[in-house]
């Protein structure tokens, strides 16, 4: 029940395409869902978050999309570029309170390629 | 601001060897994780402090691995002996505040280990 599921493994597209990068969780008691990169030989940075009271969220080229009901949400990239080819991650954490808070539960990872 | 740091970048041990990796965090974080980044995989969480305390070492093997962070600033992640499966990358990340579900974990570049 602790599981976050991301789909698919690897992505290929052209420069310009539009990846969409799919998660699905279990656990309705999350309640905050990051996105994270992470190029070759650095850690996971940061990129973009949503809280489930919204349905969407956008910050410049990366958007979110959040479905409660179907506790789904994905990772669109608009007009993708070679520099985004990276492993990109989701997330999911709660506040449990106690020992709980704060941590992140993360997908497989998504290794995504957008050739030039 | 300085990033997360951490040492070794690259160890090779045999099987049954003690390894020990450290972590300096961003100054002024209260809250240091430390995950573990199998290939393929994202990183799981082994163990969370705050300031010097644990807050959630529930998946830490704790027969084989270790952690302390003195004086709520450095912390090292030892593990004795190592197995095969222990072969992964180990980030370090930390956070601001008292790791709330928005507070935002910036990784170190981790150590990557391979036992042999």
């Amino acid at each position: 029940q602790q599981q976050v599921k991301q789909s698919p493994q690897s992505l290929i597209v052209q420069k310009g395409g539009i990846p969409i990068i799919n998660c699905a969780y279990e656990n309705t008691a999350f309640d905050y869902f990051p996105w994270y990169q992470q190029f070759p030989g650095k850690g996971p940075a940061l990129l973009i978050a949503i809280r489930p009271d919204v349905s969407e969220k956008k910050e410049g080229r990366f958007t979110i999309s959040f479905n409660k009901s179907a506790k789904q949400f994905s990772l669109h990239i608009m007009d993708s570029q070679p520099g985004d080819s990276a492993t990109y991650f989701c997330a999911a954490s709660m506040y449990a309170g106690g020992t709980s808070y704060g941590k992140l539960t993360f997908g497989q990872g998504t290794i995504l390629t957008v050739h030039p | 601001e300085a990033g997360v740091a951490q040492s070794p970048r690259y160890k090779i041990i045999e099987k049954r060897q003690s390894v020990a990796f450290w972590c300096n965090p961003i100054s002024g974080h209260a809250t240091l994780y430390w995950y573990q980044q199998i290939l393929g995989q994202g990183p799981k969480l082994l163990i969370q402090f705050q300031n010097n305390g644990v807050v959630d070492d529930s998946q830490l093997p704790k027969d084989r691995f270790s952690a302390e962070r003195l004086k709520g600033v450095d912390s090292t992640l030892k593990i004795q002996p190592a197995k095969l499966e222990d072969s992964a990358v180990y980030l370090c990340a930390s956070s601001r505040l008292r790791g709330g579900i928005t507070d935002t974990q910036y990784f170190g570049p981790g150590t990557r280990l391979t036992v042999l």
